[in-house]
C-alpha cells in the first residue's frame, strides 16, 4: 500500500492565483482530513470528510474548499491565494473508529508569494 | 477550548538523560489519545497510542485520568529522539475528529 499520497510537494504562487492540492489514499479509510501546520500553532484543521459525498469545516476553513467525490480522493482548493496561506499542508486518513490512528502524507510546502 | 495543551515548545536534554514531553487535555468523555512524531522535513508518524499500553523506540505513555494527562516518557534519550512531538486527542464527542496539541521540539544534545 503507499499509504497517503499528496501532490505536489513544493508549489509557488503568486497571490490571487488558484489550486488544487491532491491527496488520495489507498487504504479505503472513511475519514480524511486537512491540516494546516504553522510554526508555534502545531496542525489545525482545514476541512475533513467522513465518507463520500460528505465534507465540513474544521478550524480554519476560510479560503479553502473540499469535495470527496469517491473514498479515495479528497482535494483542497485554494480559491485565491493569499500570503497568510503560506504553510505547510498535510492531508491525513483514518477508518470511523475514534481509536485508530490517523495516517499522514509527506506534506506539501506550499508559499504564496 | 483548548482540548490539548503541550506546555513546552522546546525541550532540551542530554544524551543518555531521562526526557519527558508534558500533554495535558480537556475532555469530558473517554479520551483516545496519541502521540505523534515527526522528524526534520517528514511526515507525522504514529508513536504510540494509550489503547496499545506499549512500548515504541523506548518511549512510553502513560493516561492519567486524574490529572488528565498522557506524558511521554524515555529513560534514556538518544540523539535519534531529537524531533517534534505532538500529542493528540479524539473521541466521541470530537465527532471523532482529532485535535493536536501545539508540539514540544526535542533536542538531544550530543
Amino acid at each position: 500500500n503507499a499509504g497517503v499520497t499528496q501532490t505536489p510537494k513544493f508549489q509557488v504562487l503568486k497571490t490571487g492565483q488558484s489550486m488544487t492540492l491532491q491527496c488520495a489514499q489507498d487504504m479505503n479509510h472513511e475519514y480524511m482530513s486537512w491540516y494546516r501546520q504553522d510554526p508555534g500553532m502545531g496542525l489545525r484543521l482545514i476541512h475533513y470528510s467522513v465518507g463520500a459525498g460528505i465534507t465540513d469545516q474544521g478550524e480554519v476553513p476560510n479560503g479553502y474548499n473540499v469535495s470527496r467525490s469517491t473514498t479515495e480522493d479528497f482535494p483542497l482548493r485554494l480559491l485565491s491565494a493569499a500570503p497568510s496561506q503560506t504553510s505547510v499542508y498535510f492531508c491525513a486518513s483514518r477508518h470511523k473508529y475514534s481509536n485508530q490512528p490517523q495516517h499522514f502524507g509527506d506534506g506539501t510546502r506550499l508559499s504564496i508569494l | 477550548a483548548q482540548r490539548v495543551t503541550q506546555p513546552e515548545k522546546l525541550l532540551s536534554v542530554f544524551k543518555g538523560a531521562p526526557v519527558e514531553l508534558k500533554c495535558n487535555y480537556s475532555y469530558s468523555g473517554s479520551p483516545e489519545l496519541f502521540w505523534y512524531v515527526q522528524y526534520s522535513r517528514q511526515r507525522l508518524q504514529l508513536l504510540l497510542r494509550h489503547i496499545s499500553r506499549e512500548s515504541i523506540k523506548g518511549f512510553t505513555a502513560d493516561l492519567n485520568k486524574g490529572e488528565t494527562s498522557f506524558h511521554l516518557k524515555k529513560p534514556f534519550a538518544q540523539e535519534e529522539d531529537s524531533a517534534m512531538y505532538y500529542c493528540a486527542l479524539s473521541g466521541r464527542d470530537t465527532g471523532n475528529q482529532f485535535y493536536f496539541g501545539t508540539g514540544t521540539s526535542l533536542t538531544v544534545i550530543p
